[in-house]
């Protein structure tokens, strides 16, 4: 089954871009993932849908700041002009027929 | 506008069991698999169980709760449940119910979460 591997950690000031990177293993580098964004004491909240090629879909309300894009077996989330409510854990998810799989989530200080 | 709202959870006891229920509104509910996801304090999120559309015919489950967990749904009632038997104190949690985009890829609104304690 896929692993998808998160940094633990990232920091960036307010304002700025950050650019966080979810890694599919070896074997399932084509898959498609989403990407959620869980703020302090809330549940986790959709952001978008990301295939291999770039192509992402972003769920209801997500705002504009977010994208997403890839490269081989990498996943991006660039949030740009950082917000303080973008301060959060960020998660990414794969899927095949029988399971689901989440990455280790990514802790995002602004 | 899509609601899930689970219910259920609560202080329980090592080997005990609990059910827990996720009433759904705000979409066609038997048209979409749902799914469980846990919480453990401090931690990431874990995939516990997904089950089919239409009935559920179809369920699996993590290899960490297979064979102690069972989902099932009742489409006339919009409702999603886990059924959590055998618990050990690394079952606690916040479980959160969720639905999965048409075809069953990804997840694409989480229910609030209810809280699982295995304590004795």
């Amino acid at each position: 089954q896929p692993v998808l591997t998160q940094s633990s950690s990232a920091s960036a000031s307010l304002g700025s871009s950050v650019k966080l990177t979810c890694t599919l293993s070896s074997g399932h580098s084509t898959y498609i993932i989403a990407w959620h964004q869980q703020q302090p004491g809330k549940a986790p909240r959709y952001l978008m849908k990301l295939e291999g090629s770039g192509a992402y879909n972003k769920g209801s309300g997500v705002p504009d700041r977010f994208s997403g894009s890839s490269s081989g077996a990498d996943r991006y989330l660039t949030i740009s002009n950082l917000q303080s409510e973008d301060e959060a854990d960020y998660y990414c998810e794969t899927w095949n027929s029988n399971t689901r799989v989440f990455g280790g989530g990514t802790t995002l200080s602004v | 506008e899509v609601q899930l709202l689970e219910s259920g959870g609560g202080l329980v006891q090592p080997g005990g069991s609990l059910r827990l229920s996720c009433a759904a509104s705000g979409f066609t509910f038997s048209s979409y698999a749902m799914s469980w996801v846990r919480q453990a304090p401090g931690k990431g999120l874990e995939w516990v169980s997904v089950i089919s559309s239409s009935g559920g015919r179809k369920a699996y489950y993590a290899d960490s709760v297979k064979g102690r967990f069972t989902v099932s749904r009742d489409d006339s009632k919009k409702t999603h449940y886990l059924q959590l038997n055998s618990l050990s104190v690394e079952d606690t949690a916040l479980y959160y119910c969720a639905k999965l985009v048409t075809g069953g890829f990804e997840t694409d609104f989480w229910g609030q979460g209810t809280l699982v304690t295995v304590s004795s």
